[in-house]
């Protein structure tokens, strides 16, 4: 399968800083990503839809000032937790949806990062 | 999307068929069924797709009901690494919406 990178794995910052999560793929051209957040002992809960030039859309109850996302190339999401406060503590993890290679198909299936680990202090 | 529905947890026994069940009684005919699982934190891992024909890949088995209300998750073969929570998701647009899922445990 298709190869989607996280950085930082895991990352812990002071409460009112901003914090970047970048989401790569590796090996085909994303052009839709999501961004999920998943609490402890709960699943994921998709936050955001971004397409590849566009603007996010952003899911009910997910503050888009708040949570910046950025998809500017097709490899290639950032998402800014903006003036980040410990309830933002959290693991989020990104997913792609592309091309593979040279096909022109769309290949419908998701890959997902490894996911990035947020505490806020 | 449809609503689907797996019991909270199973256990099986290493080395035996783990069958994982999932309800979704609301599926319409573009709707595909998706299953993911996640192992302890870490980002979810695709498993296999199926529209309404049984597929099988080198991972799972997935066998679909005739009237696509319900499907099946076959790992047959559990090791304990297959020790994860199994998300059953039903797609028909550009989004994958997680349940609950579906915690299983392989024991030796």
């Amino acid at each position: 399968g298709a190869v989607v990178s996280q950085h930082p794995s895991w990352v812990i910052c002071k409460s009112g800083t901003s914090v970047k999560i970048e989401c790569r793929s590796l090996d085909f051209q994303a052009t839709t990503m999501f961004w999920y957040r998943q609490f402890p002992k709960q699943s994921l809960m998709l936050m955001a839809t971004s397409n590849e030039g566009s603007k996010a859309t952003y899911e009910q109850g997910v503050e888009k000032d708040k949570f910046l996302i950025n998809h500017a190339s097709l490899t290639l999401s950032t998402l800014t937790v903006t003036s980040a406060h410990p309830e933002d503590s959290s693991f989020y993890i990104c997913s792609a949806r592309g091309f593979m290679g040279l096909a022109v198909r769309d290949t419908g299936e998701l890959f997902f990062g490894e996911g990035s680990r947020l505490t806020v202090l | 999307d449809a609503k689907t529905t797996q019991p909270p947890s199973m256990d099986c026994a290493e080395g035996r068929a783990a069958n994982l069940p999932c309800n979704h009684s609301t599926i319409s005919g573009n709707e595909y069924v998706y299953w993911y699982r996640q192992i302890h934190s870490q980002g979810p891992q695709y498993i296999i797709h199926g529209l309404k024909n049984n597929e099988t890949n080198e991972m799972a088995s997935l066998i679909i009901t005739e009237d696509r209300k319900s499907s099946t998750l076959i790992l047959p073969h559990a090791t304990l690494r297959d020790t994860a929570v199994y998300y059953c998701i039903v797609r028909g647009g550009n989004k994958l919406v997680f349940g609950a899922g579906t915690i299983l445990r392989v024991k030796s």
